[in-house]
């Protein structure tokens, strides 16, 4: 268990609709990072946000969107889905110290219809 | 930009036996992390090894160990005692170290079949 909670496991929706993934860090974790895994692919790197701001972006879709709040818990905005958008969507954090590495929740499956 | 290269997208080691990964990258910058992570088929994402560039002695872990080698950009795993439990897509990753921005690249993967 690596303390990342990632909810839900799985999601299924259709084109065209918008959905929200949900991400709590481990105790204590500054940083929330989000990927996207598809199907047989590496991890894509989304975004990274560290103690509520955004500190790095990488190939985010302007249909997607992310935020940290207060509490640390992140969340993944997706709208106007699109089949490809099919895949799985990984956060992880880690405590923001230089030598410390970062850790991942078991990913939200979203299937798009 | 910063990248990592893994050539092997699959390689397959006999049960007990020793198998090693590649993984190339490329940077300007002199200090940075470098990682392994594990993928099995339950797709949970889980850290192998790392290792500090600054630091000249290779990371182990049990029977994970790395082949750092700095001046020619490459940062190999090997696994040793092979076990059914290490076959599992093997990811190589880099991080720079600026302070609170720490962007990982992530290389493409390596299955790694084991055979009993």
């Amino acid at each position: 268990d690596s303390g990342v909670t990632q909810t839900p496991k799985h999601l299924i929706t259709a084109t065209g609709q918008r959905v929200t993934l949900r991400c709590s860090p481990r105790s204590g974790d500054l940083s929330v990072y989000w990927y996207q895994q598809s199907l047989d692919q590496g991890l894509q790197f989304l975004i990274q946000y560290y103690n509520g701001e955004e500190r790095a972006k990488g190939n985010i879709l302007e249909r997607f969107s992310a935020q940290q709040f207060p509490d640390l818990h992140s969340e993944l905005n997706l709208s106007s889905l699109e089949l490809g958008d099919s895949a799985l969507y990984f956060c992880a954090s880690s405590s923001g110290v230089a030598n410390q590495p970062q850790h991942f929740g078991d990913g939200t499956r979203l299937s798009i219809l | 930009a910063q990248t990592v290269t893994q050539s092997q997208p699959e390689m397959s080691v006999q049960e007990a036996e020793t198998v090693t990964l590649s993984c190339t990258y490329d940077t300007s910058e002199s200090d940075y992390y470098l990682f392994w992570y594990k993928q099995p088929p339950s797709r949970q994402m889980i850290l192998v090894i790392r290792q500090e560039a600054y630091k000249q002695q290779n990371a182990t872990e049990n029977r994970f160990s790395v082949n750092f080698q700095k001046a020619a950009k490459s940062f190999s795993l090997k696994i040793s005692d092979s076990q059914l439990g290490d076959a599992a897509m093997y990811f190589c990753a880099y991080r720079r170290s600026t302070s609170g921005t720490y962007k990982y690249i992530f290389g493409t993967g390596t299955r790694l079949k084991v055979l009993a």
